[in-house]
């Protein structure tokens, strides 16, 4: 079945160091792909989003790779602060607009 | 301010008991949907509704109902049929915003307790 998965648990970085959360994806049917920070407690709050057409997207101090041959999503955070400590989920849809499977999810803790 | 409201945040159930979970949007999308997510666990799907009286069963629909008589409102009924009930249900609507003009925003979120 369709899934989405992420490679690491668990991320620990040094504050002003960049992190690295990757995802991995099954189906190649899926077009549209979304990075979502989630704090404790709260609601998925949305970071950056690219579609399957594109292999890179940058944002505010944020970048999303995505790599289409291998089914490799990744989001790289540059000078990580101690409010990026959160669980960082990846999600995709077949299209825009639809609806969303998510990935287990990554927990960033942010050492100072 | 625009946004996405689940209530009530906190809400304890007994078992046998059915429950509802409030979600209200004025954000004028026509998508909504409701996500179940547990301890250390992602998102997943339980109904949806891309439009006013029409909803589909997501990924674990069993033991849930929905309705969706406005646009404004997808509210999530929780059965004594829903076996192991006690999760974190989060809201979601889609529209335009973002990027590739779509955005899903999510509720804060409605943890329930079976005590």
């Amino acid at each position: 079945g369709e899934s989405v998965g992420l490679h690491l648990p668990t991320l620990s970085v040094q504050e002003g160091d960049n992190s690295i959360i990757n995802c991995a994806y099954s189906n190649s049917a899926s077009d549209y792909f979304i990075w979502y920070k989630q704090e404790s407690g709260k609601g998925p709050q949305f970071i950056i989003d690219i579609r399957s057409n594109m292999d890179k997207r940058q944002g505010q101090r944020v970048t999303v790779l995505l790599n289409k041959t291998v089914k490799h999503l990744s989001l790289q955070i540059a000078a990580t602060q101690p409010g990026d400590s959160a669980v960082y989920f990846c999600a995709y849809s077949k299209a825009a607009g639809n609806k969303l499977t998510f990935g287990g999810g990554t927990r960033v803790l942010v050492k100072p | 301010d625009g946004g996405i409201t689940q209530s009530p945040k906190y809400l304890f159930r007994k078992e046998g008991q059915n429950v509802t979970l409030s979600c209200e949007q004025n954000l004028n999308h026509d998508a909504m949907y409701w996500y179940r997510q547990d301890p250390g666990q992602g998102l997943r799907l339980i109904y949806y509704s891309q439009i006013v009286n029409d909803f589909q069963k997501g990924d674990i629909a069993e033991g849930y109902s929905v309705s969706r008589e406005k646009k404004e409102s997808f509210p999530l009924t929780v059965t004594s049929a829903q076996k192991n009930p006690t999760a974190f249900y989060l809201c979601a609507s889609n529209g335009p915003g973002g990027f590739l003009n779509t955005e899903a925003f999510f509720g804060q979120g409605t943890r329930l307790t079976v005590v």
